[in-house]
């Protein structure tokens, strides 16, 4: 069975410059999580897509958006870029009900912000 | 609210030695806790997980843990280390203070060092 995949794997971008990271989850999935691993800041929760629509978000700036396709694979948009968006972005899926049921992660895409 | 404290940033241990990675969690509601692994440049993998059911839970590599809610731990042990189980470990907690969330609260991880 295939496991998340993301793409791409690195990016390099230059402030205010857009990014798009997309996330394709495991089959059967119906929810994706996005998290956001800066160095210093841990794993921080990013958004929730499930069924295609944004069920939560965490506390982060509308600049940080994305949306679910009826496939269920996941774009995660970054706008206006800063230097502290350097970090790495994983995508998790799960089934739904993902209290009990756990995240399943991607390998991440690395951002790094010049 | 929910919340994940690990004790120890870092943890160095021999090979064949014990591994013990602590985390305490706060949460007002019965709780779902988990184990995930993340080795050097990669995602995270789920090493086990705790859903109420019986409270020593076994994992992947030889890993288990045990629910203490008199102590609101759950330690994640193996009896002996290997040279591939260095790596970074965090506990988390699915965050349903409010309903499902969604959210994974994680822990600030342990980087676990194994010495030859």
């Amino acid at each position: 069975e295939a496991g998340v995949t993301q793409s791409p794997t690195h990016l390099i971008k230059t402030r205010g410059q857009q990014v798009t990271l997309r996330c394709s989850p495991i089959s059967g999935h119906t929810s994706v999580y996005w998290y956001q691993q800066a160095l210093g800041l841990g794993l921080q929760f990013l958004l929730w897509y499930d069924e295609g629509e944004e069920r939560n978000r965490g506390n982060f700036p509308p600049r940080f958006s994305g949306r679910q396709f009826p496939n269920y694979s996941s774009e995660l948009n970054v706008n206006a870029l800063e230097l502290e968006d350097s970090a790495l972005y994983l995508c998790a899926s799960s089934l739904r009900l993902a209290g009990a049921d756990e995240q399943f992660f991607g390998p991440g895409t690395r951002l790094t912000v010049l | 609210a929910q919340s994940v404290t690990q004790l120890g940033s870092h943890v160095s241990v021999s090979e064949g030695a014990l591994v013990l990675l602590r985390c305490n969690y706060s949460s007002s509601v019965p709780p779902y806790l988990f184990w995930y692994v993340q080795y050097p440049n990669q995602g995270l993998q789920l090493l086990l997980k705790y859903t109420s059911a019986a409270t020593l839970v076994k994992g992947i590599n030889g890993f288990e843990a045990e629910f203490k809610k008199s102590e609101t731990s759950f330690h994640l042990t193996k009896p002996s280390a290997h040279m591939s189980d260095a790596a970074e470990y965090f506990c988390a907690v699915s965050d349903l203070g409010s309903g499902n969330t969604g959210k994974l609260i994680f822990g600030q991880g342990t980087t676990l060092q194994v010495k030859p």
